[in-house]
């Protein structure tokens, strides 16, 4: 069973930095693209970032990119997003999701159940 | 960026009642493009993806259709579990979804 379990969120003031992690597990990780995908609360979904299996493909939101980062560690089955430079805009639940495909970003087969980002002083 | 706009933002329907969901994008992204199924509290489902192609356990009565940057999500005939907020995505250009449709009981 495919499980994706995001970790990392919190209550961080506005202008400071947080990291989420996913710990995948189910499938074999480094065959496959994964994505951030975030949703505020009460609001839609919005993609956040995505990497492609070997790292060789990353794409961000307009919203996020120069401050976010995402990264991967297939030895560790984990996806990671730094995130600085926090604003209230940022608060949301940010999902983990794992894309279809392993070198191109597509769209996605299964989501984790989410960390919840509060940016507030 | 492209665009993704989606209509009505909210839909009532009976039971038993199709619904047609429509989802617009600022240019063409071909057929590429997913929707997927929002229930409260719980993370999104994939529905559909290549415009058309029904993902693995998804009943026959979801049904999609379109290219370019008109597409259609229809549900022939809606039962008490389709009751969700939908939405489309594409990616063709990086990846961006559309604001949502409740799908509400009337």
């Amino acid at each position: 069973e495919v499980q994706l379990v995001a970790s990392g969120g919190g209550l961080v003031q506005p202008g400071k930095s947080l990291r989420l992690s996913c710990a995948a597990s189910g499938f074999t990780f480094d065959d496959y693209a994964m994505h951030w995908v975030r949703q505020a609360p009460g609001k839609g979904l919005e993609w956040v970032s995505g990497i492609s299996w070997d790292s060789g493909t990353i794409g961000y939101a307009d919203s996020v990119k120069g401050r976010f980062t995402i990264s991967r560690d297939n030895a560790k089955n984990s996806l990671y997003l730094q995130m600085n430079s926090l604003t209230a805009e940022d608060t949301a639940l940010y999902y983990c999701a794992k894309d279809i495909a392993a070198a191109s970003l597509y769209y996605f087969d299964c989501w984790g159940q989410g960390t919840l980002v509060t940016v507030s002083s | 960026e492209i665009v993704m706009t989606q209509s009505p933002a909210t839909l009532s329907v009976s039971p038993g009642e199709r619904a047609t969901l429509s989802c617009r994008a600022s240019q063409s992204v071909s057929g590429n493009l997913a929707w997927y199924q929002q229930k409260p509290g719980q993370a999104p489902r994939l529905l559909i993806y290549g415009a058309s192609t029904r993902a693995t356990g998804i009943p026959a009565r979801f049904s999609g259709s379109g290219s370019g940057t008109e597409f259609t999500l229809t549900i022939s005939s809606l039962q008490s579990e389709d009751f969700a907020i939908y939405y489309c995505q594409q990616y063709n250009n990086w990846l961006t979804f559309g604001g949502g449709t409740k799908v509400e009981i009337k």
